[in-house]
């Protein structure tokens, strides 16, 4: 199992640029979430899904979109990127239903974007 | 609010000290709390700890919840190079379908 993958692992873009972070596991996991990391703010909740066609926000949900459109991918899209995204993005599937500590929880690589 | 504070911020130890990482949450309707470790890249699971009070250890690390308190502490003994990490404590509540982190504690240990 490659477990959780993420591309691309670095990335700068300018201001107003959209982009889409990929995600993928391969645990046939039913929930998966994206976290952004910033210094001195630990990890914080974007967006999750609990399972193929269901996604809600999260705690910092304003400027990214997201979908599942199947079990496998979770994409996290930036539709106008400001220098306020700059940070390391994590994506993370656990195959719990009732929550994302039914079981342990399996983060990707994260992808570190800059916004200029 | 639902908060998770996490103590010390930063900490340096050298080769062999015993440490104690601090983890106080404000959640409701409290379900588990975990701890994760950070090296340079993804944060790996180590514990999940519930209101249960049983303490959980994996080798030289163990952690317990105090769900009266309410806090959890990660200690680990002996500790090696390898441990220099960001420990990061969540809190997950009944129904919320996420986790609420904490800030991380940066543990330094020095040969």
């Amino acid at each position: 199992n490659a477990g959780v993958t993420q591309t691309p692992k670095f990335q700068v873009l300018k201001t107003g640029q959209s982009m889409t972070l990929q995600c993928a596991q391969d645990m046939n996991h039913e929930y998966m979430s994206w976290y952004r990391q910033d210094p001195g703010m630990g990890l914080r909740l974007i967006h999750y899904s609990v399972g193929a066609g269901i996604t809600d926000q999260g705690e910092v949900p304003n400027g990214y979109n997201v979908s599942r459109s199947t079990t496998e991918d979770f994409p996290l899209r930036l539709l106008s990127a400001a220098p306020s995204q700059t940070s390391v993005y994590f994506c993370a599937s656990s195959p719990g239903l009732a929550g994302p500590s039914s079981y342990e929880q399996y983060f990707g690589p994260g992808t570190r974007l800059t916004v200029t | 609010e639902d908060k998770v504070v996490q103590s010390p911020l930063s900490l340096v130890v050298h080769e062999g000290d015993t440490v104690t990482l601090n983890c106080s949450y404000e959640v409701t309707n409290f379900r588990s709390l975990l701890w994760y470790k950070q090296e340079k890249k993804a944060p790996t699971f180590l514990f999940m700890l519930t209101s249960s009070g049983i303490e959980k250890k994996s080798g030289r690390l163990s952690s317990i919840l105090d769900k009266k308190e309410p806090f959890s502490i990660l200690n680990i003994t002996a500790t090696q190079t390898g441990d220099s990490a960001i420990y990061l404590c969540a809190v997950e509540a009944i129904g919320a379908n996420n986790l609420f982190f904490g800030t991380g504690t940066r543990l330094t240990v020095i040969p």
